[in-house]
Order: structure tokens, then C-alpha cells, then sequence
């Protein structure tokens, strides 16, 4: 069983769509990442979490510890949001990013 | 710069060469990581440097692979005797020194290798 698991795997929604992508892990953590990465693209670190929940414009990303749980959520999706959504984790006693296998995200007009 | 630099951003090679990839992290980062991304697959971990510590390479996937930091500077990852599966993408990211604060990671955008 992998430390990260992401779900959906692939998700498809109608433009203005609100999208919810979920992350649980089974190590414990000192922070959890979110990260978009773009066809033939880099990667942009949307999130980093440790507890409790933040915003960035349409996004918004909750982190529940002791469930060992995060969501991603987008509001109002647009197609411009098509892009592989990344969970990371970083264990309690390291540096090292542990990576989810991503959830690929199309939004159609 | 104001990102992490990687060069080059390609690199097309014939199996059994030797390839060097580099890495130019953010000034004053500390933690330095290379990744790959085969295609259609996700993320694997390589190699982590974190300051004059001795490097994690607990994800180096065999002898041909090594890497490479100078301090808290340039990075290289080197690829010995090159095999079609090594095509994929590496991606290198740094993160500053604080991590009690739970610190980002900025990624570069990749060197995207085939060997043909």
C-alpha cells in the first residue's frame, strides 16, 4: 500500500463545476503539500498545510491530522484548471517528499 | 535567478552514454531534491541533500545513478551507461533551511532526457 493515496485517479467536470480531490496517508507528518502540474510543464506548489485549512483565490485546501486526511477544492472550475493535482507529504522526521500518484483533472467548456 | 534553474531543459542521448544533469537551486536554499517522472506515472524520489549532511540516496534506482552538490550550490546528477527506461523526466526542487516552519518546495521545471 503506498503512504500517499489520491482520488480520484482521473476526474472529468463541466466548466463552473466545484471539484473536491482527496489525499490520505498512513505516516505521520509535519506538513502536506498540494501541487498542479501542467502538461509538458512544470510543477507550482499551490499548498503547503500543516493544519487546519487555507485559501487562494478558487482553491481551497483542509488538512484533517488525525484522520490523516487532506481535500483540494475548486470552485467555479474553469478549463484552464485541466492539470495533474499532486499530493505530498513530508514525514515527521525528514525532509523527503513523499508523492502521491496524482489525480488528472479535465475541465470542459 | 528567482527559481530553481535546470539545464538543459532537454536531452536526447544514445543508450550506453553518459549524461550529466544540472541543477541551480534557489540562493540561500539548503535542501536540494532530484525526482523523476517517467511518463505517465507519478513522482519518484531520487536523491536529497540538506546541507553539509550526508545525502539521503535511498532512491537512486542503481549504481549508474549519482549526484552530486557542491555546499549549498549548483547540483549534478549523473547517469551512467544510459538505458531506454532512465528516459523520463528529472526534476530537481529546493527548500530553504527553516524547516521547523514547515518550509515550500520550489521545483525547477525539468530536464526531459530520452535515450534512444
Amino acid at each position: 500500500k503506498n503512504e500517499v493515496e489520491q482520488s480520484p485517479q482521473n476526474l472529468t467536470a463541466q466548466e463552473g463545476e466545484f471539484i473536491t480531490i482527496n489525499c490520505s496517508y498512513s505516516v505521520g507528518i509535519s506538513a502536506l503539500h498540494w501541487l498542479q502540474q501542467h502538461p509538458g510543464g512544470g510543477i507550482v506548489s499551490l499548498f503547503m498545510l500543516s493544519s487546519g485549512k487555507k485559501k487562494h483565490g478558487r482553491l481551497i485546501a483542509t488538512i484533517n491530522i488525525q484522520e490523516k486526511h487532506s481535500s483540494l477544492h475548486i470552485t467555479a472550475s474553469h478549463p484552464r484548471d485541466s492539470a495533474v493535482y499532486i499530493c505530498a507529504v513530508i514525514g515527521e522526521y525528514g525532509n523527503k517528499l513523499v508523492f502521491g500518484a496524482g489525480t488528472i483533472l479535465r475541465v470542459k467548456s | 535567478g528567482a527559481g530553481v534553474s535546470q539545464s538543459p531543459s532537454n536531452k536526447v542521448t544514445e543508450k550506453g552514454k553518459d549524461v550529466e544533469l544540472r541543477c541551480d537551486p534557489i540562493s540561500g536554499h539548503t535542501a536540494l531534491y532530484w525526482y523523476r517522472q517517467r511518463l505517465g506515472q507519478g513522482l519518484e524520489f531520487l536523491i536529497y541533500f540538506q546541507g553539509n549532511s550526508a545525502p539521503d540516496k535511498s532512491g537512486l534506482p542503481s549504481d549508474r545513478f549519482s549526484a552530486e552538490r557542491t555546499g549549498e550550490s549548483v547540483s549534478t546528477l549523473t547517469i551512467q551507461r544510459t538505458q531506454q527506461e532512465d528516459s523520463a523526466v528529472y526534476l530537481c526542487a529546493s527548500s530553504p533551511p527553516n524547516r521547523v516552519q514547515n518550509t515550500e518546495a520550489f521545483f525547477g521545471q525539468g530536464t526531459r532526457l530520452t535515450v534512444v
